[in-house]
């Protein structure tokens, strides 16, 4: 069975520095999905950032870029210029080929003003 | 358009009650998920359903679990003789095939 792993439960970044969120996961699989979702106080979960497996590039979506890394199973977050709105969960998924989706416990993210 | 919809937003219920929660999915959506969210954890799986095969249930934690979807539509999640461990928030999520989920506003159920 697929797992997810983010090994920091709480991070801090000072406002405008840039901060990176560790993944890794284990498959057999060769064709997967990757993604980071940001859970706010809200609650709401929102998408920042998918990467397919088959790709070699990494994904970027304006301040938010992977650095993904197949071989070692390895999919980390990104985030540069920190903002203040970029407080929240973070929780990284991995999609298997039967579309079963599979969340690391998260980790939370404190910017400091 | 209209994204995933749940409700209620809210459910208080006593111990030993029984409860059901509503997930409308977007659209066109072939797969919908249900995961249970306690306070200050992850997402953990419940159950998940795919067109018309049969669904994935090797999340659902006890017995007292069950979930229902019609064709690509409504769900619901049954939550049978409560128990305060129960008390989470209850998110659905709806996705098209291969691509990212979308998820719902959760349902926060509270068992007094």
């Amino acid at each position: 069975a697929q797992t997810v792993t983010q090994s920091q439960p709480e991070m801090s970044v000072q406002e405008a520095e840039t901060v990176t969120l560790s993944c890794t996961y284990d498959t057999s699989e060769s064709d997967y999905y990757l993604f980071w979702y940001k859970q706010p106080p809200s609650r709401q979960m929102i998408l920042v950032i998918r990467q397919e497996a088959y790709k070699q590039q990494n994904a970027t979506e304006n301040r938010f870029s992977v650095n993904f890394q197949k071989a070692a199973k390895s999919f980390s977050l990104k985030i540069s210029d920190s903002q203040l709105g970029d407080a929240a969960m973070y929780f990284c998924a991995y999609r298997n080929r039967d579309d079963k989706i599979i969340f690391g416990k998260g980790t939370r993210l404190h910017i400091l003003p | 358009g209209a994204g995933v919809s749940q409700s209620p937003s809210n459910k208080v219920t006593e111990k030993g009650k029984d409860v059901e929660l509503r997930c409308d999915p977007i659209s066109g959506h072939t797969a919908l998920y249900w995961y249970r969210q306690r306070l200050g954890q992850g997402l953990e799986f419940l159950i998940y359903f795919q067109g018309n095969s049969a669904p994935d249930k090797s999340g659902l934690p006890s017995d007292r679990f069950s979930a229902e979807r019609t064709g690509e539509s409504v769900s619901t999640l049954t939550i049978q003789r409560t128990q305060q461990e129960d008390s989470a928030v209850y998110l659905c999520a709806s996705s098209p095939s291969t691509y990212e989920q979308y998820f719902g506003p959760g349902t926060r159920l509270t068992v007094t």
